[in-house]
């Protein structure tokens, strides 16, 4: 299946630690790459390949997989962290892509 | 600097037609893939096409049949001519710079987005 499944809504509190979870067969081959995209803004890449940012993203951002799942892991979260957080990766084809439905972060 | 921006965005009756662009800044679409990805209100994202390289096409399956994707590299501009258009079909469109080399595949930069409205 190249569908991905991530969890709607996902709550932390200001400073502390959280991990949006994004699920999916093509995981046990392929590595997600992962978006921040905040209200009536585009989507920004934060993450790709095995655990790579883009120059300027901040390390506090990292990836990992396991299984059949993609990760992405924010620590010290931040109140302008609060944004909606995709993953996608290719098909088997590898001419095809899939987005998760999004995760909506609220920082407490 | 590389960037890219939509354009062309607009209102369209049910089965209407609309084409819009993407320019893109700073990179040749000659040597990268491009894409579209669009957002329905309130949605997630949906990635919609795809050009490589090499100029092949490849299409998502609510679009495919309906929609076309070009580019000209001339004017490093990327285009969708989206046709039968349905009240499914409103949404943000975005384009951005592909890249397809596995295990570093990803979308990015993107641009600010072009709407389009299917009302009557």
């Amino acid at each position: 299946s190249s569908e991905l499944t991530q969890d709607p809504a996902v709550s932390v509190a200001l400073g502390q630690t959280v991990r949006i979870t994004c699920q999916g067969d093509r995981f046990r081959y392929d590595y997600a790459s992962w978006y921040q995209q905040r209200p009536g803004q585009a989507p920004v890449l934060i993450l790709f390949g095995n655990n790579k940012r883009p120059a300027g993203i901040s390390d506090r951002f990292s990836g990992s997989r396991s299984g059949n799942s993609a990760f992405l892991t924010i620590t010290g979260t931040q109140a302008d962290d609060e944004a909606d957080y995709y993953c996608n990766c290719r098909d088997s084809s590898g001419n095809r892509w899939t987005f998760g439905g999004g995760t909506h972060l609220t920082v407490l | 600097e590389e960037r890219l921006e939509e354009s062309g965005g607009g209102v369209v009756p049910p089965g209407g037609s609309l084409t819009i662009s993407c320019e893109g800044v700073g990179f040749s679409f000659s040597f990268y893939a491009v894409s579209w990805v669009r957002q329905a209100p309130g949605k997630g994202l949906e990635w919609v096409s795809t050009v490589n390289d090499g100029g092949d096409t490849h299409y998502g399956d609510s679009t495919k049949g309906r929609f076309t994707v070009s580019r000209d590299t001339s004017r490093n501009t990327l285009y969708l001519q989206m046709n039968g258009l349905t009240l499914e079909d409103t949404a943000m469109y975005f384009c951005a710079k592909t890249r397809s080399s596995w295990p570093n595949d990803f979308f990015g930069p993107w641009g600010p987005g072009t709407p389009v409205t299917v009302s009557s």
